[in-house]
């Protein structure tokens, strides 16, 4: 899998507007841009993901830069549950039979001050 | 509703003894994976299923086993060979292929030896 660079930790006010980045310069064609959420002592939360388009849903916005080396997580406004570790993950179309793996690094972990 | 169940959430265990820890999905997902957690680091693959009664080793199966005799379930056994089990140890699941879906995972299970 191609790899990710993200920043260890980032610090937000709650109800401002937080940008997670995550640098992927050896991205493939191919390579889809997932990320996910870990909150303390649970199991990762699927956030969203996109190949080439800027991507909106309900928990967030995940902005692709047009050569697709880098890409940016967006919450829209930090609540104190958002606070947890933010993992960019690529993922190849084309890897068969290890596409069905996933390779989480350290991510970044995000602190929400009241 | 639709997920994944993993059990017990706490689980102890004395050096030398086998362990399993149960994972359930209701999601009709074909594919299953085992990762596992250390201290402040990202997930580190044991082993993944594709679909049922076909099982293979990630990066990190040393010391563990699974079996995958039904769609819904996914145990792994954590055997005394294993000579770090202290850990904690989450389950998922995919519809198919990773690169284009999301994954959900299951709560988690806290192993310690003592």
């Amino acid at each position: 899998d191609a790899k990710t660079t993200q920043p260890n930790s980032m610090e937000s006010n709650e109800e401002e507007p937080v940008h997670l980045p995550c640098n992927h310069s050896t991205i493939s064609g191919t390579d889809y841009i997932h990320w996910y959420r870990q909150l303390p002592s649970q199991g990762p939360e699927y956030v969203i993901h996109g190949l080439t388009s800027n991507v909106n849903n309900r928990m967030a916005s995940l902005a692709i830069a047009e050569d697709r080396k880098s890409s940016t997580l967006i919450l829209h406004r930090a609540t104190l549950r958002d606070a947890a570790v933010y993992y960019c993950i690529l993922r190849d179309r084309y890897s068969g039979a290890g596409s069905y793996q996933l390779t989480f690094g350290k991510g970044t972990k995000l602190s929400v001050i009241p | 509703d639709g997920g994944i169940t993993q059990s017990p959430k706490y689980l102890f265990r004395k050096e030398g003894q086998n362990v399993t820890l149960s994972c359930e999905q209701n999601l009709n997902h074909d594919a299953m994976y085992w990762y596992r957690q250390d201290p402040g680091q990202g997930l580190r693959l044991i082993y993944y299923s594709q679909i049922v009664n076909d099982f293979q080793k990630g990066d990190i199966a040393e010391g563990y086993s699974v079996s995958r005799e039904k769609k819904e379930s996914f145990p792994l056994t954590v055997t005394s060979a294993q000579k770090n089990p202290t850990a904690f140890y989450l389950c998922a699941s995919t519809m198919g292929l990773a690169w284009n879906t999301e994954a959900f995972f299951g709560q988690g299970t806290r192993l310690t030896v003592v």
